[in-house]
């Protein structure tokens, strides 16, 4: 199986902050990579396909980059709704495998 | 817009079977263009993706290995459904199970989960 490794596993930080989180895969998945938000109670909702792609109706301060194995979410000015779990996946090969999570909390 | 719908018990026994059923609007089991998945989320494993059914010309089917000898996914074309199945349950398979679709190219099903199920809580307890 393919592992997926995010770091950090959480991070405290503020409203309107520039926030980034990793995921490196244990070997090449091309740009076969999606992140998603969870919040609690609620189900994951995919953010970001393939790796760079905006999924439809998620705000433009989202945005994925990377290739290869190492791959970057970025949210370019946190907002109050922003404060959830974030995982990586990916889609390259079956079983799909998912990052840890990172949690994302306020400071 | 494509809608999922679980059902199924929230409480199991050890050693019985875990069954859970997804519900289809807004699309097909049998799409050619979609593939159909059961995800689980419990403090201990985090997000586990357990295995995929999906129609091209034939039904394909692909499961995780840390449940391959347990489950069985199963698509219903005359409910426009699938379900979950899985066998000898412990408490480890305590977690919360969601059903989610791809949406997939005629040539790729490589893309994410875009349309998710509301979530099943399952305890296993006695």
């Amino acid at each position: 199986d393919i592992q997926m490794t995010q770091s950090p596993s959480s991070l405290s930080t503020s409203v309107g902050d520039r926030v980034t989180i990793t995921c490196r895969a244990s070997q090449s998945i091309s740009n076969y990579l999606n992140w998603y938000q969870q919040k609690p109670g609620k189900a994951p909702k995919l953010l970001i396909y393939a790796a760079s792609s905006l999924q439809s109706g998620v705000p433009s301060r989202f945005s994925g980059s990377g290739s290869g194995t190492d791959f970057t979410l970025t949210i370019s000015s946190l907002q109050p709704e922003d404060f959830a779990t974030y995982y990586c996946q990916q889609s390259y090969t079956t079983p799909r495998t998912f990052g840890q999570g990172t949690k994302v909390e306020t400071k | 817009q494509v809608q999922l719908q679980q059902s199924g018990p929230g409480l199991v026994k050890p050693s019985q079977t875990l069954s859970l059923t997804c519900a289809i609007s807004g699309d097909s089991v049998s799409s050619n263009t979609a593939a159909w998945n059961w995800i689980r989320l419990s403090p201990s494993r985090g997000l586990e993706w357990l295995g995929r059914t999906l129609y091209r010309s034939k039904w394909y089917y692909d499961y995780a290995v840390s449940v391959k000898s347990r489950i069985t996914i199963s698509p219903d074309t005359s409910k426009n459904l699938f379900s979950l199945q899985l066998n000898s349950v412990t408490p480890e398979d305590t977690a919360v199970y969601y059903c989610a679709r791809v949406g997939c190219t005629s040539t790729s099903c490589r893309y994410g989960l875009d349309v998710w199920g509301q979530g099943t809580t399952v305890t296993v307890s006695s």
